[in-house]
């Protein structure tokens, strides 16, 4: 199953919404999950299902969709949530990762 | 709090094997709710996943590594390994293992890597 994000990259200020989307090849149901990646750590999962916030990450995170479209919401960027942003498909093996958004702050 | 920290060789020459271990700290490869994989991600590159195993044996391998992948627990160490043949340039990489929580019943139902190690850089080079 292929997973394709938009955008690849993008820019925004510290206080803004922001948007990434997740498109899956094929249905995955609610079997999407999303990470946050900061240059040379591990992935840390912020999203498990599609919406459900993984335990210790802030509420500003949200997920939404299922069937093939989804979304991450970060409601009110801070400075510590640049890096990059993977979604990540569990219904099927081999399990798939999205290309990645990277998300910079102005 | 569940710890993983991968080890092992840094440096492996073409066509030889890669070998990797994963110490699990904090929790047990036993415990029948998670699933324990590698993932590994090239250098300036996405995440690629390379296979699971579950504490009784039974793996399940991404089919672009499944020829030359090979993933083993041991119990009595907490331990999970990774064995990755015949390498060439093209699976340097930092490797993770990672912790997979899953469950399904009736109300509810996730499969994620809710907890991962710090990576290993493993260089291919003659």
């Amino acid at each position: 199953i292929q997973m394709t994000q938009s955008p690849s990259s993008l820019s925004a200020s510290v206080g803004d919404r922001v948007t990434i989307t997740c498109r899956a090849s094929q249905s995955i149901s609610s079997y999407l999950n999303w990470y946050h990646q900061k240059a040379g750590k591990a992935p840390k999962l912020l999203i498990y299902t599609a919406s459900g916030l993984q335990s210790g990450v802030p509420p500003r995170f949200s997920g939404s969709g299922s069937g093939t479209d989804f979304t991450l919401t970060i409601s009110s960027l801070q400075p510590e949530d640049f890096g990059l942003y993977y979604c990540q498909q569990s219904y099927s093996t081999p399990w798939t990762f999205g290309q990645g958004t990277k998300v910079e702050i102005k | 709090q569940v710890q993983l920290q991968e080890s092992g060789p840094g440096l492996v020459k073409p066509s030889e094997t890669l070998s990797l271990t994963c110490a699990v700290s904090g929790g047990s490869v036993s415990s029948g709710v998670y699933y324990w994989s590698w993932i590994r991600q090239p250098p300036g590159k996405g995440l690629e996943w390379i296979g699971y195993i579950y504490f009784s044996g039974n793996t399940n391998y991404n089919p672009s590594l499944q020829s030359r992948v090979t993933i083993s627990v041991d119990t009595s160490k907490n331990q999970v390994s990774l064995k990755l043949t015949s390498v060439t340039t093209a699976d340097t990489a930092v490797y993770f293992c990672a912790r997979v929580l899953s469950y399904h019943d009736s109300s509810a139902h996730r499969r994620d890597f809710d907890y991962w190690g710090q990576g290993t850089l493993v260089t291919v080079s003659s």
